[in-house]
């Protein structure tokens, strides 16, 4: 079935200080969804990439979907106490396949010091 | 658009009994509903797909006879987790699932099973 790996697990910076996740499937997307959990919250949909290639920025983040639409980044710069939280990357497979369901990857925890 | 309201938040029981988690799509007819598991700094699990009008998709491994599935109306899913043990003590959330509605999730009920 359909895989999603998200790496790191875990990434400590200080404030100010660069933040990148990275998300890969096992087969070829239709699009990859991200979000944002804060602790004890619910995931808060972030953005939808579909596009091969496609790259999208809000404000201090940039999003990214590669090519082959099998890997995608999240990009945080000059990160603030305010972006701490698990960011998931979320991966629908191709229409017709999955059934609408999209495979989460694990998150990566992001701790930014003051 | 596309809200979600799942109820309760949190809730305590006691080993062998059922609790029930609604969730309630107020501004759209939700023709399905995704439900997922969340264990403690562990990914979203998929749980089951309820279907309105039909009877659920569960995933691999999930036992269907426990958490029961009920999607009766165009605005309201239901989980059931019948005969409650502590290993099913998790962070159960609802969700849509679908582009047009903006990826929302239920705010998550957590489930604790004493």
């Amino acid at each position: 079935g359909q895989q999603v790996m998200q790496i790191p697990q875990y990434q400590h910076v200080q404030e100010g200080e660069d933040f990148t996740t990275y998300c890969n499937s096992s087969t070829t997307l239709s699009n990859i969804q991200w979000y944002k959990q804060r602790p004890g919250g619910h995931p808060v949909f972030l953005i939808q990439l579909v596009k091969s290639g496609e790259v999208k920025k809000q404000k201090r983040l940039t999003f990214q979907f590669g090519e082959a639409k099998k890997n995608s980044s999240l990009h945080i710069t000059a990160t603030q106490t305010t972006d701490v939280g698990t960011y998931f990357c979320a991966g629908l497979g191709p229409r017709g396949t999955n059934a609408g369901k999209s495979t989460f990857g694990d998150g990566t925890t992001l701790t930014v010091k003051p | 658009g596309a809200v979600v309201s799942q109820h309760p938040s949190w809730v305590i029981c006691k080993s062998g009994t059922s609790v029930k988690i609604e969730c309630r799509s107020l501004d759209f007819q939700a023709t399905t509903m995704f439900w997922y598991r969340q264990f403690p700094k562990q990914s979203l699990m998929l749980m089951a797909t309820s279907n309105e009008g039909s009877k659920a998709t569960y995933e691999q491994g999930v036992e269907k006879d426990k958490f029961l599935i009920n999607h009766a109306s165009l605005t309201l899913s239901t989980l059931t987790v019948t005969s409650a043990h502590p290993e099913d003590s998790s962070f159960y959330i609802c969700s849509p699932g679908t582009s047009n509605y903006g990826y929302t999730f239920g705010s998550g009920t957590r489930l604790t099973v004493v």
